[in-house]
């Protein structure tokens, strides 16, 4: 069964409204979740490293200000976007360690904005 | 700076035959290997991992052959069938980056009947 899961899978939400996303560890603490962003057919593009208990680290050009990483457990981080557009319309899927360097991925979360 | 470039970008491979997808890397500090597979709308999924330590690593089907001196790796699905069908992606990272995966451009596998 999953060990990282995502809600919702898929969302649709109006233009200059906001948008929270969660990732969820199920059976173990990650002290570091990470968002990725996904275009059709192309590879993932890290957003941010999720970092428990402190702030986020962006990856350069991604505006931190637009996608908000709150990582308030150890077991859940929320990725929230921000006065979302359609440009922001995308795959978004969060991944998180289970130790060493075997990592998980959620099942991802569609948005779509109109 | 795309540390991991992987090729072909699509393969088209028969029932039965070998598939075979390649990544090279630039940064000699990374020491974990992974490739993931992905169908369509779902999150990647891990299906094989490899260290540098060793050349070679197989499970079922699929086996990851590793050459440190090109920093090279690729990965071998035997008697592919049309399940396979989905995009891979190789990866890499470094203890020190925790779980921060680097990942090449991705192959789109079509495995026909």
């Amino acid at each position: 069964g999953a060990v990282v899961s995502q809600h919702p899978s898929w969302v649709i939400c109006k233009s200059g409204t906001s948008v929270k996303i969660e990732c969820r560890s199920l059976d173990f603490q990650a002290t570091t979740m990470f968002w990725y962003r996904q275009f059709p057919k192309q590879s993932l593009m890290l957003m941010a490293t999720s970092n428990e208990g402190s702030k986020a680290t962006y990856e350069q050009g991604v505006e931190k200000d637009k996608f908000l990483i709150n990582h308030a457990s150890l077991t859940l981080s929320t990725l929230t976007v921000t006065s979302a557009h359609p440009e922001d319309s995308s795959f978004y899927i969060c991944s998180a360690g289970k130790g060493g360097n075997t990592i998980y991925f959620g099942e991802g979360s569609w948005l779509t904005v109109v | 700076q795309q540390q991991v470039k992987q090729s072909p970008q699509s393969l088209i491979v028969q029932k039965g035959g070998i598939s075979i997808i390649n990544c090279a890397y630039e940064n000699t500090a990374f020491d974990y290997f992974p490739w993931y597979q992905q169908f369509p709308g779902k999150g990647p999924a891990l299906l094989i991992a490899i260290r540098p330590d060793v050349s070679e690593k197989k499970e079922g089907r699929f086996t990851i052959s590793f050459n440190k001196s090109a920093k090279q790796f690729s990965l071998h699905i035997m008697d592919s069938q049309p399940g396979d069908s989905a995009t891979y992606f190789c990866a890499a990272s470094f203890e020190t980056s925790g779980s921060r995966l680097t990942f090449g451009e991705g192959t789109q596998l079509t495995v026909n009947p």
